[in-house]
């Protein structure tokens, strides 16, 4: 089936520590994006990319790093230099011709 | 620079109840698109709609509808007959960028509405 997949679930990470969370599509979208959501905050955008080998930063990059060598997928690396990574992430991609984006399930991330 | 604000935080409704959730957005393009989206509590995003900038023509989809009036930048979506499984958090969001020389596009979020529906 075609879909969005994000792996995994749940992670958990010492302070200090680099963590990569995946996610995959077999859509053949174009367009990718990374989300945080904190309680109360909604969805806020880390990054986005539009094609293989090229990304922006959103509006909340700082501590995040992404790649996007293959069309399929985003990985997203929270680094240590994120303070306060504890969070719900998904991951969505879309078509470039303005439809809507899908979703993954998420990865929640739990600092310790 | 794109913004979406959905003023209400929370509503809570009691079953068979009428409730509408308020979505306005700010951008300067001519061209975007505006949706909206439902979590439930497993957490993935599920699409309701998606409208674009050149058509404002209201939708109903079941219990579902939807107002779109750009004169006051605003993106309204109301649920007719409120049932439990309606509960849920309830995004909006502004696409904007596309058609722009070298642009990219950049899908924003409101911050959601929590509706709870109460037997």
């Amino acid at each position: 089936d075609g879909g969005i997949t994000q792996s995994p679930k749940y992670l958990f990470r010492k302070e200090g520590q680099n963590v990569t969370l995946s996610c995959e599509q077999n859509l053949n979208h174009d367009a990718m994006y990374w989300y945080r959501q904190d309680p109360g905050q909604g969805l806020r955008l880390i990054y986005y990319s539009q094609i293989v080998n090229d990304f922006q930063k959103g509006d909340i990059a700082e501590g995040y790093s992404v790649s996007r060598e293959k069309k399929e997928s985003f990985p997203l690396t929270v680094t240590s230099a994120q303070k306060n990574p504890t969070a719900f992430y998904l991951c969505a991609s879309s078509n470039r011709a303005g439809t809507e984006a899908f979703f993954g399930q998420g990865t929640r991330l739990t600092v310790v | 620079a794109q913004k979406v604000t959905q003023a209400q935080t929370e509503i809570s409704v009691v079953e068979k109840e009428d409730v509408t959730l308020d979505c306005v957005y700010e951008t300067r393009d001519t061209t975007y698109y505006l949706f909206w989206y439902k979590q439930p509590p497993s957490g993935e995003l599920v699409f309701l709609i998606r409208r674009n900038s050149f058509d404002e023509q209201n939708e109903i989809s079941g219990r579902y509808s939807w107002n779109f009036q750009k004169s006051t930048s605003s993106f309204n979506f109301t649920i007719t007959a409120s049932q439990v499984v309606d509960s849920a958090v309830y995004f909006c969001a502004l696409l904007v960028g596309r058609g722009h020389q070298g642009g990219s596009e950049k899908l924003v979020f409101g911050k959601g509405t929590k509706l709870t529906v109460n037997p």
